[in-house]
């Protein structure tokens, strides 16, 4: 079974700076997906970016970008230039490329951004 | 990115009874849809996935006799929690997924469920 782990229960990070959430995962299939959610108190689950397994090149979403490193099985999500409503539950999600495509979920990071 | 819409965002309801959640795409056929559970400050934790005219797939651990799920059409399906219990209380979010989708899911607003 896969699994996703997020070691950082909670995270702080100045307005304006960057900060990086970590995320690796356990899977023994070769085509993959991964993704960062953002939840924020509205509990909304909003899509903050997508990394195929096959693809070397890192994903990158305006002030987002991740680190894929395949072989270590990891998936950091780094936030540029934070700012205020950056503040939410982060979510690393794990999704096989065949079968019922459903998401498997890391523990979650909490972010906090101080002005 | 494509809409789906949950309802109701917020229920109570009494020990005993039954309440149903309606998860519906708007702007797209929605093949699969996934219900999954959160509790306070936890993940999310898949509890089933339904195929639009068959049968939902249910997740280890999950009791199918108490949480029904329907997927009738391919924009709408239903979680239907019966004889709730205190214990039930969570939030359920729903998401769904098309065959041109396939690389994303889309999440509902989710839903808080109270039991009194």
């Amino acid at each position: 079974a896969q699994t996703v782990t997020q070691s950082q229960p909670e995270m702080s990070v100045q307005e304006a700076e960057t900060v990086t959430l970590s995320c690796t995962y356990d899977t023994s299939e070769s085509d993959y997906y991964l993704f960062w959610y953002k939840q924020p108190p509205s509990r909304q689950m909003i899509l903050v970016i997508r990394q195929e397994a096959y693809k070397q090149q890192n994903a990158t979403e305006n002030r987002f970008s991740v680190n894929f490193q395949k072989a270590a099985k990891s998936f950091s999500l780094k936030i540029s230039d934070s700012q205020l409503g950056d503040a939410a539950m982060y979510f690393c999600a794990y999704m096989r490329d065949t079968g019922r495509r459903a998401l498997t979920f890391g523990s979650g990071t909490r972010l906090q951004v101080q002005p | 990115g494509a809409v789906v819409s949950q309802h109701p965002s917020r229920v109570i309801c009494k020990s005993g009874t039954s309440v149903k959640i309606e998860c519906r795409s708007l702007d797209f056929q929605a093949t699969t849809m996934f219900w999954y559970r959160q509790f306070p400050k936890q993940s999310l934790m898949l509890m089933a996935t339904s195929n639009e005219g068959s049968k939902a797939t249910y997740e280890q651990g999950v009791e199918k006799d108490k949480f029904l799920i329907n997927h009738a059409s391919l924009t709408l399906s239903t979680l239907t929690v019966t004889s709730a219990h205190p214990e039930d209380s969570s939030f359920y979010i729903c998401s769904a997924r098309g065959d041109r989708e396939n690389t994303e899911a889309f999440f509902g607003q989710g839903t808080r469920l109270t039991v009194v």
